[in-house]
């Protein structure tokens, strides 16, 4: 039971344009949201996150929007730069101390020059 | 990013053999973690730890153990090694709410 889906596994953008990152989630409890940025042979690389009290959180190029209703959180890129081409992960857990995250599948970003 | 290293970074062994892969954290984070990472799954939790000596299993813990004798270490063990626990495997702490991952370790069971 996949409880966090990335249903695209990838997605192509041109430089300069807008990377818009999907992911929903099954589970009501999830209160906590993480994306992870990751580039071959190395470890994912935290970006930003969002607690289930906010629609919107937004640090210099990224942003990430949640739709609780929906289940649902994006991860904007604006502009794109060639140096986002990596694998994007949401992640999603319970804020109770030690958190347990459940990532999706991953996206394979490629931003084209 | 939290000062963590995994040891080895690359494990070929042999179905049957006993393996312990190490994490080792400079940041005195509270929470240590592992996950591994195969094709479609993204990344599932192993085992964490919560302190000195208090772990507790994840989503896919089965063929797994942990140990946390310090803070700074915390080690996996596959007490007999299967070809299904070929994966890449990365360690993570944290202090609070966001997780820092390590470099990552392949392990090969052939």
């Amino acid at each position: 039971d996949q409880q966090v889906k990335q249903n695209s596994p990838s997605l192509s953008v041109q430089e300069g344009r807008i990377s818009i990152l999907n992911c929903d989630y099954t589970n009501s409890m999830f209160d906590y949201f993480l994306w992870y940025k990751k580039y071959p042979a190395e470890g994912p690389t935290f970006l930003i996150s969002i607690s289930s009290i906010k629609d919107k959180n937004e640090d210099g190029r990224f942003t990430v929007f949640l739709n609780k209703s929906a289940k649902h959180l994006s991860l904007h890129i604006v502009p794109s730069q060639p140096g986002d081409s990596a694998v994007y992960f949401c992640a999603a857990a319970r804020n109770e101390g030690a958190q347990k995250l459940v990532f999706g599948q991953g996206t394979r970003l490629t931003i084209n020059p | 990013d939290a000062g963590i290293t995994q040891s080895p970074r690359h494990k070929v062994t042999e179905t049957g053999t006993p393996v312990t892969l190490r994490c080792h954290q400079t940041e005195n984070h509270r929470y240590m973690y592992w996950y591994r990472q195969d094709p479609g799954h993204g990344l599932r939790l192993i085992h964490y730890s919560y302190g000195v000596k208090d772990t507790d299993k994840g989503e896919v813990s089965d063929g797994y153990s942990v140990s946390r004798s310090k803070t700074e270490d915390f080690l996996l063990t596959l007490e007999s090694a299967t070809s299904s626990q070929t994966s890449v495997y990365f360690c993570a702490t944290s202090a609070t709410d966001t997780q820092y991952f390590g470099p990552g370790t392949r392990l090969t069971v052939l």
